[in-house]
């Protein structure tokens, strides 16, 4: 199947300051990927589709400008997290299609904490 | 819009045992997937089980088999001979089966195995 990876896997950042976040699909093309927050014990909500070489749609309630999402290559999806506070500590998850309209292949997921 | 419910925040099964963990959604489409997730404490999410709606036979996946019934809306998921490996986080998802389409979620529930 395929592969997806993220980094970091897990990041310390402090309250104001900006955190990146990289989703890669190892071994396929993915013009489409989608970032999801999940809190603790909480089910995952999708945050914004990520078009390769087009601007993201963001779901309702998702800022734009605070969670920057950049799909520069069919392999690389990026998520800014721009002046972070304590409340967007969370796991965020990327996933993507790859080849199959079957099945999303998920990465491992970024444990981002803001002090 | 889609919605996906599981109404069981959580469910405990004697090890060997047979449990069935229920999920009910709501599309006005006629062309979709459902699936079941399992996400145990490293937080990967690992597909289970996926049922395409259009096939009205039962998927199953060795231990694991679904009881899907389309026009109620219903997609249960039934694990036989319960192991502690699958004590776990467990989601009910929808995806239209468009190409590149985004998952909706269940809150979840979280299953414990006990010996």
């Amino acid at each position: 199947g395929a592969v997806v990876s993220q980094h970091p896997s897990w990041v310390i950042c402090k309250s104001g300051t900006s955190v990146k976040i990289e989703c890669r699909s190892l071994d396929f093309q993915a013009t489409t990927m989608f970032w999801y927050r999940q809190f603790p014990k909480q089910s995952l909500m999708l945050m914004a589709t990520s078009n390769e070489g087009s601007k993201a749609t963001y779901e309702q309630g998702v800022e734009k400008d605070k969670f920057l999402i950049n799909h520069a290559s069919l392999t690389l999806s990026t998520l800014t997290v721009t002046s972070a506070h304590p409340e967007d500590s969370s796991f965020y998850i990327c996933t993507t299609s790859g080849r199959s309209r079957h099945e999303q292949y998920f990465g491992p997921g970024t444990r981002l904490t803001v002090t | 819009a889609q919605t996906v419910t599981q109404s069981q925040p959580e469910m405990s099964v004697q090890e060997a045992e047979t449990v069935t963990l229920s999920c009910t959604y709501d599309t006005s489409e006629n062309n979709y997937y459902l699936f079941w997730y399992k996400q145990p404490p490293s937080r990967q999410m690992i597909l289970v089980i996926r049922q395409e709606a259009y096939k009205q036979q039962n998927a199953t996946e060795n231990r694991f088999s679904v009881n899907f019934q389309k026009a109620a809306k219903s997609f249960s998921l039934k694990i036989s001979d319960s192991q502690l490996g699958d004590t776990a986080m467990y989601f009910c998802a929808f995806s239209l089966m468009e190409y590149g389409n985004k998952l909706v979620f269940g809150a979840g529930t979280i299953l414990r195995v006990k010996s």
